[in-house]
């Protein structure tokens, strides 16, 4: 069965040190991989998201991440954080599930970021 | 933009309650989902559903039902509302066709049985 890994259940950082949140990937095909942010007492945001072409894909707020098919990992990153991106954060591969698709993730990886 | 709505933030019900979670989206969209979100164990899929009148079950099936009867709608059922069913309740929408696998997801409902 395909399966995501988040290596860290807790990230603590001090604000505007970089930061990077990692996710490997069990798979044998050709994967689709997102990453999601949830702030708190709120739903699931898409962050930035692989499908194809370049392997590095970035998002409008700072955060980018690449995808390394050789070590199956999409590790998101940031050079900087703020206060404001302290939440949860998750990885989350897409796979077939009959003739459709369903997203299989990770535990996530709470992001607090410390003044 | 996508919009996913829940039909409450928060309930409360007590142990034996037929509880009803209703979740709506205004895309479109032919994909739905359940799940449920609980600390340490990340989110776990109840149900999904691809199409009007057809679902699928989840990682974790058990005393929960949905109901798919419009394109728009998508409803999570607790036919018998146990202790262990309090957590927070998240319903996502996702196109079928092309390559727009992404999940658009509601703000959730919190849910407690007492």
């Amino acid at each position: 069965a395909q399966s995501v890994t988040q290596l860290d259940s807790q990230v603590p950082v001090f604000e505007e040190a970089p930061v990077e949140l990692r996710c490997n990937y069990s798979s044998s095909v050709s994967v689709y991989l997102f990453w999601y942010v949830q702030y708190p007492n709120q739903g699931l945001q898409l962050l930035l998201k692989y499908l194809s072409g370049s392997t590095l894909v970035e998002s409008i707020n700072g955060f980018e991440a690449e995808f390394n098919k050789s070590q199956t990992s999409f590790h998101l990153r940031k050079p900087s954080v703020h206060i404001s991106d302290t939440a949860e954060y998750f990885c989350a591969v897409s796979v077939h599930a009959g003739n459709n698709r369903k997203l299989i993730w990770g535990l996530g990886t709470s992001l607090a970021v410390n003044p | 933009d996508v919009k996913v709505t829940q039909s409450s933030r928060y309930l409360v019900k007590r142990t034996g309650e037929k509880v009803f979670l209703e979740c709506v989206q205004d895309m479109d969209h032919e994909n739905m989902f359940w799940y449920r979100q609980d600390p340490g164990l990340g989110l776990r899929l109840i149900y999904f559903s691809y199409d009007v009148k057809m679902k699928e079950k989840g990682d974790i099936p058990e005393g929960y039902s949905v109901s798919r009867e419009k394109k728009e709608r998508f409803s999570l059922i607790l036919e018998s509302a146990s202790t262990n069913q309090t957590s927070m309740y998240l319903c996502a929408s996702s196109l079928y066709s092309g390559r727009r696998y992404e999940q658009y997801f509601g703000p959730g409902t919190r849910l407690t049985v007492t």
